[in-house]
């Protein structure tokens, strides 16, 4: 069992403000790094998959960053708005399976 | 393209019944993982189909079970039902390895009196 973490579990944001948070893997053998979010009600959606050290990922104010040789990975929302409030998954493959962590909860307030 | 479709969406069981949750997957996509998520547990792999063979499994007993057609379809099956085994249940497709970008579905919610 691979021991993916994610930190904080949860936090609250208000609106326009910028968080990050991480997600933490082992650092050998690594392979790739997804992020996903999963709004409440809805589907958890690929995010950024990410492969290279060094890799940075971006979609409208969400970025990503990647260490792959300390393990750990940073997610970051710029100017958060009401509808970035979501569950915010990594997941880190190995044996062509995901482990996936317990998520960061993001609720951005008004 | 119609997402991953997921049926039943809701289930309420007892302990010692059987149950069989269905997943139909993005077209062409071939590959169909299962999922199951507990309270204060994140997403906890089950097991990977690919080709209607099964080429990858998680860590859970042998109650859990599943299959894949050859149209790509899955079935999940969960034998001798526990309480334990109350969780939202998610499959997702992609289209080769189930280690490429997983499209998940909404998801079968189960619960077990």
């Amino acid at each position: 069992i691979l021991n993916v973490e994610q930190s904080p579990q949860s936090l609250h944001v208000q609106e326009g403000d910028s968080t990050n948070f991480t997600c933490s893997f082992p650092s050998s053998n690594f392979y790739a790094l997804h992020w996903y979010r999963w709004e409440t009600a809805k589907s958890p959606e690929a995010l950024f998959v990410m492969t290279l050290n060094g890799d940075e990922k971006k979609k409208g104010r969400i970025s990503a960053t990647l260490n792959t040789k300390e393990g750990y990975s940073y997610l970051y929302i710029k100017g958060s708005q009401p509808e970035d409030s979501a569950t915010y998954l990594c997941a880190f493959i190995h044996d062509y399976k995901l482990s996936f962590g317990a998520g960061t909860t993001v609720t951005v307030r008004a | 393209k119609a997402g991953v479709t997921q049926t039943p969406r809701y289930l309420i069981k007892t302990r010692g019944q059987q149950v069989t949750l269905s997943c139909s997957p993005i077209s062409g996509h071939r590959s169909v993982s299962w999922y199951q998520q507990t309270p204060g547990q994140g997403l906890q792999f089950l097991f990977e189909y690919f080709s209607e063979t099964q080429r990858n499994k998680g860590n859970f007993p042998g109650r859990f079970s599943g299959r894949q057609f050859s149209n790509s379809r899955s079935e999940m099956n969960v034998s001798t039902l526990e309480l334990g085994d109350s969780a939202l249940y998610l499959c997702a497709s992609s289209s080769n390895r189930g280690s490429e970008t997983q499209y998940f579905g909404p998801g079968t919610r189960l619960l077990v009196l």
